[in-house]
């Protein structure tokens, strides 16, 4: 099976600007999460979907969504981008059996905001 | 809410060293552990997982992890560490039908 990927891999943007970030899941997974990955927070949780439900939030602000599709793929999207939202953001697919689950990750894109 | 703590920010190993990197989680009920790498360059992997079992697990690379139930811990190993080890691992948890909470990382640099 192919694995998640996400696109665009890179980007670079200026404060104020808003970005969509795009991710494709493993063929026959339904929730899909993003990360936001930076050197000092480490790896920390935006969002979790699952048959286009938003399921589970992470504590970031408002500025940033996402959105799932009927085929599973899924859209983060960014407004009003800060210096501090340059980061490697992360989005993994998985699929639930019981209380069983494991994510396996993308490339994840990397966004640089000056 | 859980948490993931782990021990060591940065370790520094000679080849054909044994590794243990500590993980202590806090949740009171059942877990799903995972161990993750992140080769330089690289998108994070799955390196192990514990669901259920046998405590002891075996992942890919050599490496296994103990599932410590009365510790909270859920400690990588690896018996001899070889420079294509360098790499930041990850330990992760999920408590019940909650989201994957990461640690901070370790970094792991293996000199030749």
């Amino acid at each position: 099976k192919a694995g998640v990927t996400q696109t665009p891999r890179y980007l670079i943007k200026t404060r104020g600007q808003q970005v969509t970030l795009s991710c494709s899941p493993i063929s026959g997974h339904r929730s899909v999460s993003w990360y936001q990955q930076t050197p000092g927070q480490g790896l920390q949780f935006l969002f979790e979907y699952f048959s286009e439900t938003q399921r589970n939030k992470g504590n970031f602000p408002g500025r940033f969504s996402g959105r799932q599709f009927s085929n599973s793929r899924s859209e983060m999207n960014v407004s009003t981008l800060e210096l501090g939202d340059s980061a490697l953001y992360l989005c993994a697919s998985s699929w639930r059996v019981g209380q069983e689950e494991t994510q396996y990750f993308g490339p994840g894109t990397r966004l640089l905001v000056l | 809410a859980q948490s993931v703590s782990q021990h060591n920010h940065h370790v520094i190993l000679s080849e054909a060293a044994s590794l243990e990197l500590g993980c202590n989680y806090s949740y009171g009920g059942t877990v799903n552990l995972f161990w993750y790498v992140q080769y330089p360059g690289q998108h994070l992997q799955l390196l192990l997982k514990y669901f259920s079992g046998d405590p002891l697990v075996k992942g890919i690379k050599g490496f296994e992890a103990e599932f410590i139930k009365s510790k909270f811990s859920f400690n990588l190993r690896k018996p001899s560490v070889q420079w294509s080890d360098t790499a930041e691992y990850f330990c992760a948890v999920r408590g019940g039908y909650s989201t994957l909470t990461f640690g901070k990382g370790t970094m792991l640099l293996v000199s030749p």
